[in-house]
Parts: C-alpha cells; structure tokens; sequence
C-alpha cells in the first residue's frame, strides 16, 4: 500500500526558508511511471499547485512561486523535498505532497494525483 | 495560466437527490480534467480523472462529463457520507490550476 508522508517544522519565521519533505512507502520514487509533486491549501481556502518532479530531476513549477520554490528528490531516501525561501503570512498553508501518474493514459505530466500525504499545517509568524 | 471556475461555490441537498456541479475552464483543456473530493481534516481524495473516469474504489453514483472548456460532476443520489468539498483540477498544462471548490452540504 502506497503511503506519502511530509515532515518538517511547524513554524517558521518570515523571510526565512520552509523546508518539507515528503517520504514515499510502498513504491519506488525512480519508478518511470510517476511525477511526484507539491500542493498547498491556506486556512479555509482553495487548493494551489506549486510543483512536480520526476525521479530524474525534471521539474514544473506554479509561475507564481517559481522564483521561491525549489523541489529536489533523494532516490537512494525514497523521498523528495520542497524548499520555499523568503516567506511570509501568506505561505501559511496545510501542505500535501502527492503522486502523479499518467492512470494508463500517456503523458504522466498530464495526469491526476492518485496519492496524496495527509498534509502538514506551515505557520509563518514571528 | 489555464483559470478553473466552479458553480456553484456552495450547495445544499438532501439524501437521495442527484447533484450537479460545473467546473469551466477559461480555456480548452481537452479532456484533462480531474475531480477530488475532501472532508474537513483530511486531504483530497481522487474521485474521477480524464473527466470521466472513475477512480478505483469510488462508487457509480458520481460519475463526470464533459470536454474543451465545460464540465460536469453528477451523484446520481446523494450518500450522507458524501457530504464535502468537492474541486476540480486541470492537468493539461502547468501550473495545473484548482477550482476554488464547492461545499456541499446537508439541507
């Protein structure tokens, strides 16, 4: 059974960096079938897409967010991470890192997120 | 950027009804259109990808429709136990926008 986990800290202060991980049971992350990617959700709000990575490295990232994000994945960990640097009251978010494949039909960047963590809640605040 | 609009953001009903909701793309996305359903506390399950099909597991009561820029999610009779947000997704080009979500709840 494929499992997704993100750690990482709780708090974090404006303008610094949020870092979190996402830990992958159950399958490879070098698996050639899957993207691997970032999705966030503010307090009461929407979901937003920040960002997917395939094992080899290969990266899409949300415009809004590119010049601050950075997603990187560790094969020999199973895991794969997400970097936000200089952030502020309005990265305060629950953070899901999730599985992307293509179901059967092609283009895996195209496809849906079939897995997902159950999230970690990111306070920015002094 | 490829803008997801959903209607309506939030719905009454009663068990037993057929449910609707309409999620526009502002610009054709093919068929990659994808549709989650999340509970309070928890995160987005997939319900149906590709816009009409249905997830492993997901039961034949929700099923969606569709194609370019307009689509649909119908439950053909509400379970108390769909109760949720329900949001769309397009996965045809990045940044793969969100609908903002409808709540739907228990009249």
């Amino acid at each position: 059974q494929l499992q997704l986990q993100e750690s990482g800290p709780g708090l974090v202060k404006p303008s610094e960096t949020l870092s979190l991980t996402c830990t992958v049971s159950g399958d490879s992350i070098s698996s050639s079938s899957y993207y691997w990617g970032w999705i966030r959700q503010p307090p009461g709000k929407g979901l937003e897409w920040i960002g997917t990575i395939y094992y080899s490295g290969s990266t899409y990232y949300n415009p809004s967010l590119k010049s601050r994000v950075t997603i990187s994945v560790d094969t020999s960990k199973n895991q794969f991470s997400l970097k936000l640097s200089s952030v502020t009251a309005a990265d305060t978010a629950v953070y899901y890192c999730a599985r992307q494949g293509s179901m059967g039909r092609g283009v895996i960047i195209r496809g849906p997120y079939d897995y997902w963590g159950q999230g970690t809640l990111v306070t920015v605040s002094s | 950027d490829i803008q997801m609009t959903q209607s309506p953001s939030s719905l009454s009903a009663s068990v037993g009804d057929r449910v609707t909701i309409t999620c526009r793309a502002s610009q054709s996305i093919s068929s990659y259109l994808n549709w989650y359903q999340q509970k309070p506390g928890k995160a987005p399950k997939l319900l149906i990808y590709a816009t009409s099909s249905l997830q492993n597991g997901v039961p034949s009561r929700f099923s969606g429709s569709g194609s370019g820029t307009d689509f649909t999610l119908t439950i053909s009779s509400l379970q108390p136990e769909d109760f949720a947000t329900y949001s769309c997704q397009q996965s045809y080009r990045t940044p793969h926008s969100f609908g903002q979500g409808t709540k739907l709840e228990i009249k």
